[in-house]
């Protein structure tokens, strides 16, 4: 059972718009940052999202990270069938004091 | 551009400990400002952290490993290290090495090495 909640499964059809939810407490996303990691089937995880809402360079534009409270939230539009995957949010928590991460999420495109 | 590459065992006995090197390539471990952790992946399951480590050898591990976790640095062969004692199959999985910017932003990651915990 993971400290952030995330839902084990979304999907949507090509062009949709698609969000994935991660829902933590006061300790964890309420207080720090958020990253999110895309991991594609038998590789390893690539970094998405940091600082909640900044893309590194190279991650397209139709990824997007948003933060309210104790729960943040990764946008993928015009979703493409390169996005299959799992995805992740990470964030430290400052009760367990170490990193937690969601139980990830599959995203199917249809 | 930074590479990180692990590799060891790919097969511990139960009880036994587990050992694997992180290489770090493209850039030095001494440069500063970035700490190098350790995550893990099931088959099938998620991510967890494990913990990371400065280039001063100063180390950090998750609570929950934290009585048979061990982290090294090697400044001169530019690597650093991971030990795992006692290790069961529960410790069966994928484990990454990646340089940390700050609280979990991992990037980049090494390919994952398979450690298979079996008699």
């Amino acid at each position: 059972q993971s400290v952030l909640t995330q839902p084990p499964s979304a999907s949507g059809t090509p062009g949709q718009r698609v969000t994935i939810s991660c829902s933590g407490s006061s300790s964890n996303i309420g207080t720090n940052t958020v990253k999110w990691y895309q991991q594609l089937p038998g590789t390893a995880p690539k970094l998405f999202i940091y600082r909640d809402d900044q893309r590194p360079s190279g991650v397209p534009d139709r990824f997007s990270g948003s933060k309210s409270g104790t729960s943040a939230s990764l946008a993928i539009s015009g979703l493409q069938s390169e996005d299959e995957a799992d995805y992740y949010c990470a964030v430290w928590d400052d009760s367990l004091n170490g990193l937690v991460f969601g139980g990830g999420t599959k995203l199917t495109v249809l | 551009q930074l590479q990180l590459q692990e590799s060891g065992s790919g097969l511990v006995k139960p009880s036994q400990t587990l050992s694997l090197t992180c290489g770090v390539s493209g850039g030095s471990i001494a440069s500063g400002g970035y700490s190098w952790s350790w995550i893990r992946q099931p088959p099938g399951k998620g991510l967890e952290w494990i913990g990371y480590i400065w280039h001063s050898g100063s180390a950090f591990y998750s609570p929950s490993l934290e009585s048979r976790v061990t982290m090294s640095v090697d400044i001169s062969k530019n690597q650093f290290s991971l030990k795992l004692t006692s290790v069961t199959a529960a410790d069966t999985a994928v484990y990454y090495c990646a340089r940390d910017t700050y609280q979990g932003w991992f990037d980049p990651w090494g390919q994952g090495t398979l450690v298979t915990v079996s008699s």
